[in-house]
């Protein structure tokens, strides 16, 4: 039973620039969630698919975020012109229903220079 | 007043004590609870979830919950230096799917 798997582990990137993560849930979980976490804070709620559909969304999460789960089974969360401030650890959570328990991924480590 | 309230620590215990983390939630409809721990660098990894009111014990951890309180606590018996981390507590409010994380109470266990 492999976990929640997210690429890249790093990403380095300047300003402005545009960042895509990946994430994998675990195989037959049809909850996934994006959080972002900063240093001596917790995981902060970005957005929530059950499937495809996107069903929640954070107003953390501005016009220069989007995320997508195309076919219910992988995510990915974009960043438009990248600002200092998106500087974070981008993790990415799944579970079988609501209720039940969530299961968060490595995690992305963003820098923005 | 936030939605899920933990002290940051760091709460310091010797080895082989028992260490009491605490959390205080402001929405009195949540009905599921969460206790993850974190490592420095690391992403968080779920300890122990609880549901109704009452002790839920699994080997050295016990989770307490008290919904008339709007409290939840760990307790880590025979506290290991690997034990020396950050616990979450993270809430699922009424009628919502995400989960609301406190900001963390830094574990040191010390040899």
């Amino acid at each position: 039973d492999t976990g929640v798997s997210q690429n890249p582990r790093h990403k380095i990137t300047k300003r402005g620039q545009n960042v895509t993560f990946r994430c994998d849930p675990i195989s037959e979980h049809n909850r996934l969630y994006w959080y972002r976490q900063t240093l001596g804070q917790g995981p902060e709620f970005l957005t929530y698919f059950q499937n495809e559909a996107q069903l929640e969304k954070s107003r953390l999460l501005s016009d220069r975020f989007s995320a997508e789960r195309p076919k219910g089974s992988f995510s990915t969360l974009e960043i438009q012109r990248t600002e200092q401030g998106d500087s974070a650890m981008y993790l990415c959570a799944s579970s079988l229903s609501p209720g039940q328990e969530m299961f968060f991924g490595p995690g992305t480590r963003l820098t923005v220079l | 007043q936030k939605e899920v309230e933990q002290n940051s620590g760091p709460l310091s215990v010797p080895e082989g004590a028992i260490a009491s983390l605490n959390c205080t939630y402001s929405d009195r409809g949540s009905q599921s609870f969460f206790w993850y721990r974190q490592y420095s660098g690391k992403s968080p990894e779920l300890i122990m979830s609880i549901y109704s009111n009452g002790d839920k014990e699994d080997g050295r951890f016990t989770a307490q919950l008290n919904k008339a309180s709007q409290y939840v606590s760990l307790l880590i018996r025979d506290s290991q230096p690997s034990d020396s981390a950050t616990y979450l507590c993270a809430v699922r409010m009424d009628s919502s799917y995400k989960l609301i994380f406190g900001s963390g109470t830094r574990l040191l266990v010390r040899p």
